[in-house]
C-alpha cells in the first residue's frame, strides 16, 4: 500500500502546551491535507496545502508542506481540551487518489 | 448543508450476508471514495469513482463492489460478508481532478459475526 507514515502514534500533553506531529512518505505528493476526527464521527479537513514549502495557519493550527515534498507537519499551539482527537495526514499526487497516515491520536490532560 | 451522507450508520451481518452501504452527497462533486478504517491501519481506498459510469479499484477491493448510481450516489456492497470486513466504513467526495480536498461521511460501524 501507500500507507505515509505518521508520528508520533500517540500523545498525551498538559493544556496549554504546544503540540507537533509530522507525516512522511518515500514518495512525492502534490497536496497535503490535515484532517481530524472525534469518536465516533467522520474525519474533518483542518487545514490543505499545496505548494511544497507552503507554510499555512487555521487559528491555533499551522501546518508545512516540506520542501522535499515528502513531508508534512502540524503544529497546535497552546492546547485545549476539545483539541482532543485523532489526527490524520493524507497526500495526493495527481488524479484522485488520496493516501492517510496511520494517525496520530491526541490527549490533553486539563 | 447536509454534505456526505451515509446509511445505515450501524449495522450487524452474519457471516455470508449480503448488504448494500448507500452514500449521498449534494455538493456536486465528481468524484466520490469509499475507505475502511481499522485500528492501527488509518483510512485505506477500497472503491472510487471519478465521475459519474466511472469506478476504479482502490487498496483494498476484494470482497466488495460499488455502483455509481448517478452524480450524487456511490454504493458500497458486500456480496458475502465475511468477519474480515467487520470495520467503520467512510464515504468522501471531492470536486474532481486536481488539487482539491476531500469530504467524509459519518461512517457506517459494520459488524460481521
Amino acid at each position: 500500500g501507500q500507507q505515509l507514515n505518521q508520528s508520533p502514534q500517540s500523545m498525551f500533553i498538559q493544556e496549554g502546551e504546544d503540540v507537533s506531529m509530522n507525516c512522511t512518505s518515500s514518495s512525492i505528493f502534490n497536496t497535503w491535507l490535515w484532517y481530524k476526527q472525534d469518536p465516533g464521527e467522520g474525519p474533518v479537513l483542518l487545514i490543505a496545502l499545496y505548494k511544497a514549502g507552503e507554510l499555512t495557519s487555521n487559528g491555533r493550527l499551522t501546518a508545512q508542506f516540506g520542501i522535499t515534498r515528502k513531508d508534512s507537519f502540524l503544529n497546535i499551539s497552546a492546547s485545549i481540551p476539545s483539541d482532543v482527537g485523532i489526527y490524520f495526514c493524507a497526500g495526493q499526487r495527481t488524479g484522485n487518489q488520496f493516501y492517510f497516515g496511520t494517525g496520530t491520536s491526541l490527549t490533553v490532560i486539563p | 448543508n447536509a454534505g456526505v451522507t451515509q446509511t445505515p450508520k450501524f449495522q450487524v451481518l452474519k457471516t455470508g450476508q449480503s448488504m448494500t452501504l448507500q452514500c449521498a452527497q449534494d455538493m456536486n462533486h465528481n468524484s466520490m471514495y469509499w475507505y475502511r478504517q481499522d485500528p492501527g491501519m488509518g483510512l485505506r481506498l477500497i472503491y472510487y469513482s471519478a465521475s459519474e459510469g466511472t469506478t476504479d479499484k482502490g487498496e483494498v477491493p476484494n470482497g466488495y463492489n460499488v455502483s455509481r448510481l448517478n452524480k450524487r450516489e456511490f454504493s458500497l456492497r458486500l456480496e458475502s460478508a465475511a468477519p474480515s470486513q467487520t470495520s467503520v466504513y467512510f464515504c468522501a467526495s471531492k470536486k474532481g481532478q486536481g488539487n482539491t480536498e476531500a469530504f467524509f461521511g459519518q461512517g457506517t460501524r459494520l459488524t460481521v459475526v
